[in-house]
């Protein structure tokens, strides 16, 4: 079964500094997809940033970007320029490309703090 | 455009009260739906899914059920709320037969207390 792990419950960063969330995953398929949302306290579930694994460039979205290493099956989202409104939980989760309804693993979360 | 609606936002409820969460999807058809629950401070567990009207799949057994009686309707329902049924609860749907790679698309969510 598939498994996505974030290791770091908190974390906290200066504003305008660059933070750096872990993930990692378990999966024994080799086309696959991973996504890191974001949930401010508002509570609504925000799409930051997707992963092809079949695609080796990292992706980036504006001040976003992540380090996808598919052999260490490890998918870190690096956030520049950090601002006070990037403080939410940040989820990683992967979706296998299957028949189906496609279902997202999610990991536990990471709860964002920006320090002013 | 698509949009996903969620209601109520806030429910309190006693135990052994019965519940209903809907979820609507406009702008699309034949989506995926998806409901979650995501404890405090814990990550999201997925429930139910539909690829269809009448098709329902549960992930985890548990003291909900999930209806969907139109294409773009998600219901979540309960004879008997416990209270281990309290969390935040979540909609999502995603396109039907375009891909992995699209991403799911979130409701507001609705806060559900059970006292």
């Amino acid at each position: 079964a598939q498994t996505v792990t974030q290791s770091q419950p908190e974390m906290s960063v200066q504003e305008a500094e660059t933070v750096t969330l872990s993930c990692t995953y378990d999966t024994s398929e080799s086309d696959y997809y991973l996504f890191w949302y974001k949930q401010p306290p508002s509570r609504q579930m925000i799409l930051v940033i997707r992963q092809e694994a079949y695609k080796q460039q990292n992706a980036t979205e504006n001040r976003f970007s992540v380090n996808f290493q598919k052999a260490a099956k490890s998918f870190s989202l690096k956030i520049s320029d950090s601002q006070l409104g990037d403080a939410a939980m940040y989820f990683c989760a992967y979706r296998y490309p299957g028949q189906g309804a496609q279902k997202l693993v999610f990991g536990q979360g990471t709860r964002l703090t920006i320090n002013p | 455009s698509q949009t996903i609606h969620q209601w109520p936002a806030t429910l309190v409820q006693p135990v052994g009260s019965p519940l209903s969460l809907e979820c609507t999807v406009e702008g699309t058809s034949n989506p995926n739906l998806y409901w979650y629950r995501q404890a405090a401070g814990r990550g999201l567990q997925l429930l139910f899914y539909s690829v269809g009207i009448g098709q329902i799949s549960s992930e985890v057994p548990q003291n909900l059920s999930a209806s969907r009686p139109q294409d773009r309707q998600f219901i979540l329902s309960s004879k008997k709320l416990l209270l281990s049924d309290s969390g935040f609860y979540l909609c999502a749907w995603s396109p039907r037969n375009q891909g992995a790679r699209q991403p799911q698309h979130f409701g507001d969510g609705t806060r559900l207390s059970i006292l």
